[in-house]
């Protein structure tokens, strides 16, 4: 089966552009995570969404961020404006609930560069 | 969710067993220990989990202390291509809010020939 694909998987862009990065989960699965990655601050969780429905997106840094799923197969991270500062990877995870503790599967990321 | 202490590295010879430590000592009864990990510019790796049992898979096992508040996760015969950070989480069973993980800085394992 194909994990999680994520694209693009590198983006550079000139400060106060629209940045949009795209994520296809598991199939089945019915939670979505945006997480990022910077030297920093580490493995953050931006949002995450169950059953298409935004759940909790307190890590979501300000509101140059917004995030949609608009079915079970898609989910789009937008930043607009970009600043330098978002420059890290982005990490889109999926996973099952169910009744048990189904782990979480990451894709390979989208390293974003901002100029 | 409670809080886990790991060590920052460690290194370990190839084909010998890889053990690393994870300190979770205000764990509540209800948190299970998950590991993960990530080699170099790829996306986090699940590796397994345990609430109070030891755990084994085709990957790792997992030993966790009677009192829960310590657990060893075990690569019984290292590779190189275990080289990576590897994070220990405990978070809440199945339960809404749940599913969000927390990740430390986790443990830089370096495995050598």
């Amino acid at each position: 089966d194909a994990g999680v694909i994520q694209s693009p998987r590198h983006e550079v862009t000139e400060m106060g552009q629209e940045v949009t990065l795209r994520c296809k989960p598991i199939s089945g699965h019915d939670y979505l995570f945006w997480y990022r990655q910077t030297m920093m601050r580490g493995l953050e969780l931006l949002i995450y969404f169950n059953n298409n429905v935004p759940i909790d997106d307190s890590g979501m840094p300000e509101d140059r961020f917004s995030a949609k799923m608009p079915n079970a197969s898609f989910s789009t991270l937008k930043i607009q404006p970009s600043e330098p500062r978002d420059s890290a990877v982005y990490f889109c995870a999926s996973s099952f609930w169910g009744r048990t503790n189904q782990p979480q599967h990451f894709g390979d990321g989208t390293r974003l560069s901002i100029l | 969710d409670a809080k886990t202490t790991q060590p920052t590295s460690m290194d370990c010879a190839e084909g010998r067993a890889a053990n690393l430590p994870c300190n979770h000592s205000t764990i509540s009864g209800n948190e299970y220990v998950y590991w993960y990990r990530q080699i170099h510019s790829q996306g986090p790796q699940y590796i397994i989990h345990g609430l109070k049992n030891n755990e084994t898979n085709e990957m790792a096992s997992l030993i966790i202390t009677e009192d829960r508040k310590s657990s060893t996760l075990i690569l019984p015969h290292a590779t190189l291509r275990d080289t990576a950070v590897y994070y220990c989480i405990v978070r809440v069973g199945p339960s809404e809010g749940a599913q969000k993980l927390v990740f430390g800085q986790g443990t830089r394992l370096t495995i050598n020939p």
